[in-house]
């Protein structure tokens, strides 16, 4: 099946700084993808759907100013995490929506550990 | 609203078969999905369903009546490593998944 990576796999930060992770497909092209943080226990949860060459829609409670969200191509979506603070500590994950065959199917990449001390 | 429902946790035996029921309302359908998910890994596809009928891939099969808002992953010959947690999630019409929170199968020799 088609392949999605995610980088850094660990993350380990300072509050107060800024990570990004990246989200690629490798093997399709991308023209829309989630971001998903799923914390200890819980479901997933989407943050936003992002959308290449234009801005990502966000759920209501994520902040767009905290969450920044680039799709600067059909293969690639970044996550910022601003100004992290321990509660932003989670498992985040990006699936990568393709649309070949004509058959719907959403890709997960392996996920992100984001620990902020 | 929109709403998934499954069991929270399922307890099975190796060798035998499961069944994992999940039951939805959302608004628009677009095709259920079932995922699954080892402890601290994102989850796997494992199926796609958006017409009526059974889908058989293997050791897995999973069911689906629109009519009723009803799926169930069905799991046979079971394996220890298939002791994972089990996510259904319906795609709505805005294209988005409506995740269930998923079902913790246990396998016990």
């Amino acid at each position: 099946g088609a392949v999605v990576s995610q980088h850094p796999s660990r993350v380990i930060c300072k509050s107060g700084t800024s990570v990004k992770i990246e989200c690629r497909s490798l093997d399709f092209q991308a023209t829309t993808m989630f971001w998903y943080r799923q914390f200890p226990k819980q479901s997933l949860m989407l943050m936003a759907t992002s959308n290449e060459g234009s801005k990502a829609t966000y759920e209501q409670g994520v902040e767009k100013d905290k969450f920044l969200i680039n799709h600067a191509s059909l293969t690639l979506s970044t996550l910022t995490v601003t100004s992290a603070h321990p509660e932003d500590s989670s498992f985040y994950i990006c699936s990568a929506r393709d649309l070949t065959n004509k058959k719907e199917t959403q890709y997960f990449g392996p996920g992100t550990r984001l620990l902020v001390l | 609203g929109q709403n998934i429902d499954q069991p929270t946790e399922m307890t099975a035996t190796e060798g035998a078969i499961v069944q994992i029921n999940c039951t939805y309302q959302t608004s628009g359908f677009n095709g259920l999905f079932w995922y699954q998910q080892h402890a601290g890994e994102a989850p796997t596809f494992l199926s796609y369903n958006v017409l009526d009928g059974l889908e058989e891939k293997g050791r897995f099969s999973s069911f689906l009546s629109r009519s009723k808002g009803y799926s169930y992953l069905l799991l046979k010959e079971l394996q220890m490593k298939d002791s994972a947690s089990y996510l259904c999630a319906v795609m709505d019409s805005n294209y988005q998944l409506i995740w269930g929170a998923g079902t913790k199968l246990i396998i016990k020799p």
